[in-house]
């Protein structure tokens, strides 16, 4: 059964990256993509980005310009660097395993999430 | 960007009711929706993909349907640990976009 599991400061500060971890066990990261995802407290869900186990990425657009993905594989774990932070950017954030199949992708496994707060 | 609406916001419902939440989409998705289920404090779950595919362990009670921009989620006979967040998910625009959530409460 696949696992996954966020860490990183709960708190940042406005201006500054926002930067989290994910670590994958009970399974191969190869032959899937890793996706964040977060929700802002009592709101939906929005999708950041993805990297495969090879290093490619695919961000959203409306974040592009400030989000990095990056995959350690040999660690089993990926990270979001997402710069210059706004109280915006107040959310849980998850990650989640991301299946690609011929009808695109959804989010198969996922972690239970961790809250970060932007605020001075 | 493809905007996806869900329908109703809330919802209230018995258990042992069949309900339906729709997810409309701003332009044409074919049959590229997925649709997730979320409690309080909890991860999202996968419940069905490519429109109406249940991954293993989903129980048969729910089911899915559309294309195009409208699609279905039905839960037939509700059961007690279905009162929750559903939110549909579309898999075509490069911004892979989530409805704004319809809660089922119980009544």
């Amino acid at each position: 059964q696949v696992q996954l599991q966020e860490s990183g400061p709960g708190l940042v500060k406005p201006s500054e990256t926002l930067s989290l971890t994910c670590t994958v066990s009970g399974g191969s990261m190869n032959s899937y993509d890793w996706s964040w995802i977060r929700q802002p407290p009592g709101k939906g869900l929005e999708w950041i980005g993805y990297i495969s186990y090879s290093g490619n990425t695919k961000y959203n657009p409306a974040l592009k310009s400030r989000v990095t993905i990056l995959v350690d594989t040999s660690k089993n774990q990926f990270s979001l660097n997402l710069s210059s932070a706004t109280a915006a950017d107040t959310a849980v954030y998850f990650c989640a395993r991301t299946y690609t199949s011929a009808w695109g992708e959804h989010f198969d496994y996922w972690g239970q999430g961790t809250l970060v707060s932007v605020s001075s | 960007d493809i905007q996806m609406t869900q329908s109703p916001s809330s919802l209230s419902a018995s258990v042992g009711d069949r309900v339906t939440i729709t997810c409309r989409a701003s332009q044409s998705i074919s049959s590229y929706l997925n649709w997730y289920q979320q409690k309080p404090g909890k991860a999202p779950r996968l419940l069905i993909y490519a429109t109406s595919t249940l991954p293993n362990g989903v129980p048969s009670r729910f089911s899915g349907s559309g294309s195009g921009t409208d699609f279905t989620l039905t839960v037939n006979s509700l059961q007690p640990e279905d009162f929750a967040t559903y939110f549909c998910q579309e898999s075509y625009s490069v911004s892979l976009t989530f409805g704004g959530g319809t809660k089922l409460e119980i009544k």
